[in-house]
């Protein structure tokens, strides 16, 4: 089946930093969705994107789905962007199933 | 607020026991999705259901059962539960417009087996 890596494991930031995180995917997809899980276990969706860039506020996105790679960019990270970052990704064909990624879990310091 | 919703949020039981957790998904959507969360297997499909019909199963045990209603919501059963069953189960719901949709999740019940 699909393989989804991401990296890095663990990021540690100041408030106010910039970061990338990166998804890696081993087979042709046509979903390919970002989310945060707050330490409260909640899985926010963040963006839908398997091809091409979408920005929502201080969060980018961009899918590069030839080359099999997704990145969330971060920009003047807050405290509460902390929690864990996954992506996820569903074949593009046969089931409809996301699989995940091992996420990065992200710190934000004041 | 995506529109999911699951109970209960907590669960704490014994081994042995049975439970079962139910999910409401975003008004007109026909697919039902069921994860876990573990410590040790991250997050893993366990089984779809679209409109009413089962329609994929992933790593799902066999002591676990799931099915959706007329109503479209979905109930997942867990019997002769484990310590190794305590998990994050979430639920998610898509549209009816192909395999593209986006998967939106529930806030999920933390289930603790003792």
């Amino acid at each position: 089946g699909i393989q989804v890596e991401q990296s890095p494991p663990d990021l540690i930031l100041q408030e106010g930093a910039n970061s990338t995180l990166r998804c890696n995917f081993s087979d042709s997809v046509n979903n390919l969705q970002w989310f945060h899980q707050n330490p409260w276990g909640q899985l926010i969706n963040l963006f839908y994107i398997p091809s091409g860039t979408k920005q929502n506020g201080r969060l980018s996105a961009t899918t590069v789905a030839t080359e099999r790679y997704s990145l969330l960019y971060i920009s003047s990270s807050q405290t509460t962007d902390s929690g864990v970052y996954f992506c996820a990704a569903r074949l593009n064909t046969g089931f409809q199933k996301l699989v995940f990624g091992t996420g990065t879990r992200l710190l934000v310091s004041p | 607020d995506s529109g999911v919703t699951q109970t209960p949020k907590h669960l704490i039981t014994a081994t042995g026991q049975r439970v079962t957790l139910r999910c409401s998904p975003r008004s007109g959507d026909l697919s039902v999705y069921w994860y876990q969360q573990s410590l040790d297997q991250g997050l893993q499909f366990l089984i779809q259901y679209y409109n009413g019909e089962e329609r994929a199963k992933g790593n799902i045990l066999e002591r676990f059962s799931a099915q959706q209603f007329p109503d479209l919501h979905s109930e997942l059963n867990l019997s002769s539960l484990e310590l190794g069953d305590s998990a994050l189960y979430f639920c998610a719901s898509s549209g009816n417009r192909g395999r593209t949709d986006t998967q939106y999740f529930g806030p999920g019940t933390r289930l603790t087996v003792l």
